[in-house]
Parts: C-alpha cells; sequence; structure tokens
C-alpha cells in the first residue's frame, strides 16, 4: 500500500526566504507526482505535476525536483511570501488519469511580514 | 483547466437525515470523478472513484451504502451521504479525471457539518 509522508507538518518563514518542503513515498512505482496548494476551507489549485521519467519542473518562484528511486520529491519555493501562505500537498498517482490520487500528509505554511 | 463546480458549498443538517452533494465538469466531459473526504488538519482521503454509466468503486472501508454515488452523465456526479451523523461532519471534494491529461482537476469542496 502507498503511504506519502511530507516533512514538516508546519513551518512558518519570514517573508522572502527560500523554503523546501519535503514528500516521501513508499513505493517507486508511480506514474507522476504532483503538488497542490489548498488555502484554508478551500479546492485544491494544482502547482506542478512530475512524470516519473522527469526529474523537475518549474513554475515562476516554483521548482519541482523528483527522485524516483528514492521515493522523494521536494517543492522549492523562491523568495517566499505572504501570499503563499497555505497548505502544501504531494499526491502520487500509480497509473494514468483514471487512477486514484493518494495524497501526503501535508505542510502547513505561514510566511509572516 | 477544467472548471470544476460542488454544490452546496456548505451545509449543515440534523442526525438521520441525508444529504445530497452535487460534482460538475463545466467545460469537459468527465468519463471519471473521484470524491475525497478531508477532515480537519487532515490529508484527503479517496472514498470512491465514479465512471459515467457504471457503479462506483470504492475504497477499503468506506461503506457503499452509507455514501451513494451517481454518476449518471458526463458532467454530473453525485454524493449521497444517508442517515448522516456526525462522525460524517468532514470537507468532501470531488475531482474529475479528463482523458488524455495526466492530472484530476478539483471543485472547490463542500463542508458538511451534521448537529
Amino acid at each position: 500500500k502507498q503511504e506519502v509522508t511530507q516533512i514538516p507538518a508546519a513551518l512558518s518563514v519570514p517573508e522572502g526566504e527560500n523554503l523546501v518542503l519535503n514528500c516521501s513515498f513508499t513505493d517507486s512505482a508511480i506514474y507522476n507526482l504532483q503538488w497542490f496548494r489548498q488555502d484554508p476551507g478551500k479546492g485544491l489549485t494544482s502547482l506542478l505535476l512530475i512524470q516519473s521519467s522527469q526529474r523537475e519542473q518549474t513554475s515562476g518562484r516554483l521548482n519541482a525536483s523528483l527522485d524516483k528511486s528514492s521515493g522523494r520529491s521536494t517543492l522549492y519555493i523562491a523568495a517566499s511570501q505572504p501570499g503563499d501562505s497555505a497548505t502544501y500537498l504531494c499526491a502520487v498517482r500509480r497509473g494514468g488519469t483514471a487512477s486514484k490520487l493518494t495524497f501526503g500528509t501535508g505542510t502547513r505554511l505561514q510566511v509572516t511580514l | 483547466g477544467a472548471v470544476v463546480s460542488q454544490h452546496p458549498s456548505r451545509v449543515i443538517c440534523k442526525s438521520g437525515t441525508s444529504v445530497k452533494i452535487e460534482c460538475r465538469s463545466l467545460d469537459f466531459q468527465a468519463t471519471t470523478m473521484f470524491w475525497y473526504r478531508q477532515f480537519p488538519k487532515q490529508s484527503l482521503m479517496l472514498m470512491a472513484t465514479s465512471n459515467e454509466g457504471s457503479k462506483a468503486t470504492y475504497e477499503q472501508g468506506v461503506e457503499k451504502d452509507k455514501f451513494l454515488i451517481n454518476h449518471a452523465s458526463l458532467t454530473l456526479s453525485t454524493l449521497t451521504v444517508t442517515s448522516a451523523h456526525p462522525e460524517d461532519s468532514s470537507f468532501y471534494i470531488c475531482s474529475v479525471g479528463i482523458t488524455g491529461t495526466d492530472t484530476q482537476y478539483f471543485g472547490p469542496g463542500t463542508r458538511l457539518t451534521v448537529l
């Protein structure tokens, strides 16, 4: 059974800092890995999707890496801003579109002024 | 990306009543929809996978007679929580899988509170 863990569970940083969120998964036979953002009481917004054959994806200040063999992914946020405050979730998919996502435990990020 | 809506966004009901939550794919035909549940400060847990025109596939530990799922069209799936109890209070989120893409698009969620 796939298990996905995220460290740390919560993080508070001052504005402007660069930070790294970690995600680990127990079964390396994944199709892709996705990072999401969730604001309190809201749905999910997809940030980055990394296919199993890829090592990293970048979007603006966000960079996600994937080391499939070791079962790890990191989300790097550069020059953090208060608007980045949210819960970040990673999720892995075993198969194609119709296969389920297994979510991590989430990291609650707070960026202070 | 696809736009997914959920209705209602928030519902409060008395214990023992049934509640229906709708999930609509507004601009894509969705052959597959997923229903997740999220308890406070916890991650999303998949409840069931819904395929248009067929019975839903439930995850282990999810009671199919309590959480009725209907996916009668390519744009609408419904989740009915039957005889709701306070422990069913949670945040329910649906997602849509679009053929040919590798991602799912999520609805805004429905907050269910059972008194």
